[in-house]
């Protein structure tokens, strides 16, 4: 079964520091990948999606992430993190013909003054 | 204007009742999801319906039970209710087939007690 593995469940950055948070998939074929975040009490919003256009993937919120085939992976960054960017992150994987989007377990971002 | 919208908000109630959540979306989506997010932040797909048809029915325990009296509306009702049920549950929406994400509603939170 497709899924995905977030290495991290806290992250902690200072106001204006680099943000990165990695998510690694297991599938052969490259699937659908997303990146959603979860600010405190709210549902899920979607930052971007990779759907096998550009390996770089700009979203919301200065938020953008690179598809690199060769690890796996589908990496969240951010060049300057702001105190708002403060939340719940989850990286998905929908393989094609699925309806099931998985989700990784989570990464707490914290952003330090 | 509300893209997905869940009732109630907030759910507390005693083990052994029977309770419902319901869902509704105006984007005009043919596919509709409940997922369950644990204390731990974990989501898990529970059922996802394509045009009133279920299409995914993960391991959930029969006092569970979606219905979709159409396309828009997917309802969850839960009989028996017990503390493990504690958690909060929301439902999503997405079309079919265009490798897109689910949008989110914001989420219900039930205590059981």
């Amino acid at each position: 079964a497709q899924s995905v593995t977030q290495l991290g469940s806290h992250v902690s950055v200072s106001e204006g520091a680099l943000v990165l948070l990695r998510c690694n998939y297991s599938s052969s074929v490259p699937p659908y990948l997303f990146w959603y975040v979860q600010y405190p009490n709210q549902g899920l919003q979607l930052l971007l999606k990779y759907t096998s256009a550009a390996t770089l993937v700009k979203g919301i919120n200065g938020f953008e992430a690179e598809f690199k085939k060769s690890e796996t992976s589908f990496h969240l960054t951010k060049p300057s993190a702001h105190m708002s960017d403060a939340a719940e992150y989850f990286c998905a994987v929908r393989d094609f013909g699925n309806e099931k989007l998985t989700f990784g377990t989570g990464t707490r971002l914290t952003i330090i003054p | 204007d509300t893209a997905v919208s869940q009732t109630p908000k907030y759910l507390v109630t005693q083990m052994g009742n029977d309770k419902s959540i319901k869902c509704e979306q105006n984007l005009g989506h043919d596919t509709m999801y409940w997922y369950k997010q644990d204390s731990k932040k974990f989501l898990k797909i529970m059922f996802s319906y394509n045009n009133k048809e279920l299409i995914i029915n993960e391991t959930v325990p029969n006092r569970f039970s979606p219905k979709s009296p159409d396309k828009a509306h997917l309802n969850l009702h839960i009989n028996s209710l017990e503390l493990g049920d504690s958690a909060v549950y929301f439902c999503a929406s997405s079309q079919r087939r265009e490798g897109l994400g689910y949008t989110f509603g914001s989420g219900t939170r039930l205590t059981v007690v």
